[in-house]
């Protein structure tokens, strides 16, 4: 079985902070994929990233980063000098090789206080 | 650009009535997911469908049916609603086979059940 985990609930910063939202993994597949998914006021989620289980190279995408460390199963996402636009509920998900469907987190609601 | 177009954002129902949520997609894509939202409970998959008329039960099915008579349009049935299916129901897409492909998501159905 398949299992991620969001321990943060709700994090509010003020704006233009660091803040990392943690994601922390279970499985027994060798090879699975990690998402991270945005989830705005508007309601759509919106896809960020995907990593797979081989790759454990850390991502950069402007102010958003990931640390991948299958060590300790973890799949953190941060971000830097964070803005009000960042304000959404931000979802890890998790599939393994050949299957389409993802297991999701509870996900962590973001605050960025102006 | 990529669109998924779920028909209600909002409804409210009465118990025992039956509902209809419907999902569109204009990707061609095979996949279609309905997922269910709850706060603290994350996204939990009710049903996919990986053609036109196959489905297959995700971990929360009870209760709800599905039907995907064409590629397009993948449709979400309760067939007697209940208060405890009072949720935001979203709908999804995905991009391609296996695991390498991307979620599309809907902008979400709220629904009340009084």
């Amino acid at each position: 079985a398949q299992k991620v985990t969001q321990a943060q609930t709700e994090i509010s910063v003020v704006e233009k902070e660091d803040v990392t939202l943690d994601c922390v993994y279970e499985t027994r597949d060798t090879t699975y994929y990690l998402f991270w998914y945005k989830q705005p006021p508007s309601g759509e989620l919106v896809f960020l990233i995907r990593r797979n289980s081989f790759d454990e190279q850390n991502e950069i995408s402007g102010r958003y980063s990931w640390n991948f460390q299958k060590s300790t199963s973890s799949f953190n996402f941060t971000i830097t000098a964070s803005q009000v636009v960042d304000s959404a509920v931000y979802f890890c998900a998790l599939n393994f090789f050949g299957n389409e469907k993802l297991t999701f987190g509870t996900g962590t609601r973001l605050t960025i206080i102006p | 650009d990529v669109k998924v177009t779920q028909s209600s954002r909002y409804l409210v129902k009465r118990t025992g009535e039956k509902v209809f949520l419907e999902c569109v997609q204009d990707m061609d894509h095979e996949n279609m997911f309905w997922y269910r939202q709850d706060p603290g409970l994350g996204l939990r998959l009710i049903y996919f469908s990986y053609d036109v008329k196959m489905k297959e039960k995700g971990d929360i099915p009870e209760g709800y049916s599905v039907s995907r008579e064409k590629k397009e349009r993948f449709s979400l049935i309760l067939e007697s609603a209940s208060t405890n299916q009072t949720s935001m129901y979203l709908c999804a897409s995905y991009s391609g086979t296996g695991s390498t492909g991307e979620l599309f998501f809907g902008e979400g159905s709220r629904l009340t059940v009084l």
